[in-house]
């Protein structure tokens, strides 16, 4: 079965503290997708990353950082200096290659709360 | 970056009525369209997968009776929503995907409905 876990129910910081969301996944297929999404109090849906099973680097986007480690089945987000703006839904989402190539299974999603 | 386009954005209804969510990709061929429902403070679950020109795949516990798809060209889908209860009262996203978006998929808007 996939499942996708964000344990943390909702973040609080003040402006320019760091903050990192937690991110495990479930998957018996050895090809997959993992992705963050941001959704705002609008509700769209933005993309914020993908990465696949076989590409364990980490990555860094202006004060967005991802750590993906497989021994662990995780795929952290970090973000640094946090700003007002970054407050919204964050998901952590997966897809697979067996069964319907797409499909996402999201996780509960992590609300961030940033206070000036 | 590819766009996909939702209407209406918002909608509301008497119980009973139908009614219908479009889903559009406005530059590039979806193939495959995914219909998302979101209750409020709660993630994305799947609803459905549909392929243009073939029945939609409906996940389980969906009603497809209730919630009808039509994938009949490359750039359109909709979801119909009949018999519209109170209980159907959610956030519904669509996604979509093609041959040229490389396994990445695209999310509308969104479209609120509220059922009275």
């Amino acid at each position: 079965a996939q499942k996708v876990t964000q344990a943390q129910t909702e973040i609080s910081v003040v402006e320019k503290e760091d903050v990192t969301l937690d991110c495990v996944y479930e998957t018996r297929d050895t090809t997959y997708y993992l992705f963050w999404y941001k959704q705002p109090p609008s509700g769209e849906l933005v993309f914020l990353i993908r990465r696949n099973s076989f590409d364990e680097q980490n990555e860094i986007s202006g004060r967005y950082s991802w750590n993906f480690q497989k021994s662990t089945s995780s795929f952290n987000f970090t973000i640094t200096a946090s700003q007002v703006v970054d407050s919204a839904v964050y998901f952590c989402a997966l897809t697979w290659r067996t069964d319907s190539w797409g499909k996402l299974q999201f996780g509960a999603g992590t609300q961030v709360v940033v206070t000036p | 970056g590819a766009v996909v386009s939702q209407h209406p954005s918002w909608v509301i209804c008497k119980s009973g009525t139908s009614v219908k969510i479009e889903c559009r990709s406005l530059d590039f061929q979806a193939t495959t369209m995914f219909w998302y429902r979101q209750f409020p403070k709660q993630s994305l679950m799947l609803m459905a997968t549909s392929n243009e020109g073939s029945k939609a795949t409906y996940e389980q516990g969906v009603e497809k009776d209730k919630f009808l798809i039509n994938h009949a060209s490359l750039t359109l889908s909709t979801l119909t929503v009949t018999s519209a209860h109170p209980e159907d009262s959610s956030f519904y996203i669509c996604s979509a995907t093609g041959p040229t978006t490389y396994n990445e998929q695209f999310f509308g808007p969104g479209t609120r409905l509220t059922v009275l």
